[in-house]
């Protein structure tokens, strides 16, 4: 089984609000990642958890708050978000951080900010 | 810098016809990983394959087959007798040596291929 479930699907959300996507594995991978997606363009990577700890983030605004609860989830907390923050976030997971090993990415969730 | 180029922005081809994907890339390094990954409207990208930099030998998987080429650098994706389901967007990617422990898979710009009936 090579399934990585994300939800919501879509999420609507004023400029105010607190809103959390949530990601899961149950490959036993120990490497989870973020992106973000524009329409149009490639995905750019935004976070990369290794064993559940932070190991790179790409510069991301503070409003973008990731958490890895375990080895299986993954959280991505948004706070007061801006309407060009409005994309499609894709979670993805690897066995472990190393190059050679491919990423499985869930559906994603489409965000709007209004 | 690593970086990876899909020249082709959109293809459009009529079903059963066959269809070549390119994708150039640019490293310095003598370990890499090659990737595509496919994208279809619904938005998840579907994992195809991977090729380390030391194996060139070509590869079939059903109607799908690479050819990666070091001497020029690039990784084609043909598809054979293609079908309406093929439409899609098609990433190349390519993946670097870990920094810190770290990976980064470096995307091209896609390429959107549709199949008409």
């Amino acid at each position: 089984d090579t399934e990585v479930t994300q939800t919501p699907k879509h999420l609507v959300m004023g400029m105010t609000n607190k809103k959390s996507l949530k990601c899961e594995q149950h490959m036993g991978h120990r490497a989870m990642y973020w992106y973000k997606q524009k329409a149009k363009k490639p995905p750019e990577l935004m976070f990369v958890y290794s064993y559940e700890k932070l190991s790179i983030n790409e510069s991301v605004p503070s409003r973008f708050s990731p958490e890895c609860p375990n080895s299986s989830l993954l959280n991505l907390h948004l706070h007061a978000l801006q309407p060009e923050d409005s994309a499609l976030y894709l979670c993805a997971s690897s066995q472990v951080v190393w190059e050679g090993y491919e990423q499985y990415f869930g559906p994603g969730t489409r965000l709007t900010v209004t | 810098a690593q970086k990876v180029t899909q020249a082709q922005t959109e293809i459009s081809v009529v079903e059963k016809e066959d269809v070549t994907l390119d994708c150039v890339y640019e490293t310095r390094d003598t370990t890499y990983y090659l990737f595509w990954y496919k994208q279809p409207p619904s938005g998840e990208l579907v994992f195809l394959i991977r090729r380390n930099s030391f194996d060139e030998q070509n590869e079939i998987s059903g109607r799908y087959s690479w050819n990666f080429q070091k001497s020029t650098s690039s990784f084609n994706f043909t598809i054979t007798a293609s079908q309406v389901v093929d439409s899609a967007v098609y990433f190349c990617a390519l993946s670097d040596p870990p920094q810190g422990g770290s990976e980064k898979l470096v995307f091209g710009k896609g390429t959107k291929l549709t199949v008409n009936p």
